[in-house]
Formats: structure tokens, sequence, C-alpha cells
């Protein structure tokens, strides 16, 4: 069974602070991938990398930086987070040829 | 930029009931589409995916794409009270790895 973990799995910041969400992925995928969730919009992609080293930007990356570090780890951080990125966010990865995606069960942040 | 818009926004049914959830997308290239499941408090799940023109069962599930007309549907016979969750549409792009999501259909069993 394909393995995403995220950590921490709840976060609450202030505005204006800095913020990075974990994710880990043990299924040899090549792909990983950044979603915010919110009511209303439905699921939203914000980075995603193909490997280490690489970074694609997604659909809605402004307030959003992402490193990929290893194949199994991919990093969010939020430099100056705002109220507007209060959200549910979602690891996943993904390999090439099946293009099942996987997902973690979230991190949830709240920036006051 | 795919498009993927579900319909209804929410379905309630009585147990046992066959439902059917839609979806339509903007590029009929697109590689293949796959539904979702999400239970509160949880990630999505994949279900079922299909890529060619026709329908797809799997248990009591059945998917039907029609390219030309930009849409899919999910057919959930005999619902469950297990099935109660909310269902995603999303399209695989051309040449792309990434999946574009619908806001999805938020699936109630009467109580």
């Amino acid at each position: 069974e394909a393995a995403v973990t995220q950590s921490p799995r709840n976060k609450v910041t202030v505005t204006g602070g800095n913020v990075t969400l974990s994710c880990r992925q043990t299924n040899s995928h090549n792909y990983m991938y950044w979603y915010r969730q919110d009511t209303g919009h439905g699921l939203r992609l914000i980075h995603y990398s193909y490997g280490a080293g690489n970074l694609q930007i997604g659909d809605v990356p402004d307030g959003y930086k992402a490193t990929r570090t290893t194949q199994e780890d991919f990093f969010l951080l939020l430099e100056l987070a705002s109220p507007s990125q209060t959200s549910l966010y979602f690891c996943a990865s993904s390999d090439a040829r099946r293009g099942q995606v996987f997902f973690g069960k979230g991190t949830r942040l709240t920036v006051v | 930029q795919e498009k993927v818009q579900q319909s209804p926004e929410s379905l309630i049914v009585p147990e046992g009931a066959m439902s059917s959830l839609n979806c339509t997308f903007s590029n009929s290239a697109s590689q293949s589409i796959w539904w979702y499941q999400q239970h509160p408090g949880k990630g999505p799940e994949a279900l079922i995916s299909i890529f060619s023109n026709g329908n797809k069962k799997e248990g009591r599930l059945t998917v039907y794409l029609n390219r030309a007309s930009l849409h899919v549907s999910l057919h959930i016979r005999d619902s469950q009270p297990s099935d109660s969750a909310v269902y995603l549409c999303a399209v695989r792009g051309t040449g792309s790895n990434r999946l574009t999501f619908g806001k999805g259909t938020k699936f109630s069993l009467i109580p």
C-alpha cells in the first residue's frame, strides 16, 4: 500500500510567520505534489516535482515555495503567512506510468 | 489549463438506490479521468479510472466516458452507508502527470 506521510497534522501560526510543511513518501514514486483544499474551490495544485531538485509551478503558486530534497521528501514553505493561506494542505505522490495519485492525510493550517 | 466541473453539488439517496454523478472536462485529448472518494478528515482515495470511450465496471461502480461530449459519469449501484463521502472527478492532462480536480459531489444516504 502506497504511503504518504505529512507533518505536522495541525499548525497554527501568526500573520507574517514562517511555516514549513513536510511530506515523505515511501512509494519510490517520481512525482510529488502539494495541493490545497478549500470549500468552494476544491483541490488546487500549488507546486509539484518529478524528482530531487526539480520544481514545477502549479495553478495557485503565489505565496508558496517548495523544495524537493530527495526522491522521498517534499517541503512546502510559507515565508510570510497570510490569513488567506488558512487551508487544508495535501501532499501526494504518483509514478509516471500508472498515473494514480496517492494522498497523505492532510495538514490543517490556520493563520491568525 | 484544464477545467473540470461536477454536478450535482450534493446528492441524498436512500440505501440500496442507484446513483449517478456527473463530470465535464475541457480537453477531449486528456489522458485519463479518475474518480476519487474522500471521507471527512481523510485524504482522497482513488476509486476507478477510465481512458477509452465506453464504460468500465468495478464491483458496484460503473464509469462511462464520452470524449466527444467531454462527459464522464460515475454510477454507484446498491448504495451503502459506507458510500457517504465526497466524490471528486479528476482529469490527467495530455503529456502531464498532474491531476486537475473538480469541486466534488457530496454524497449522503437518507438516515
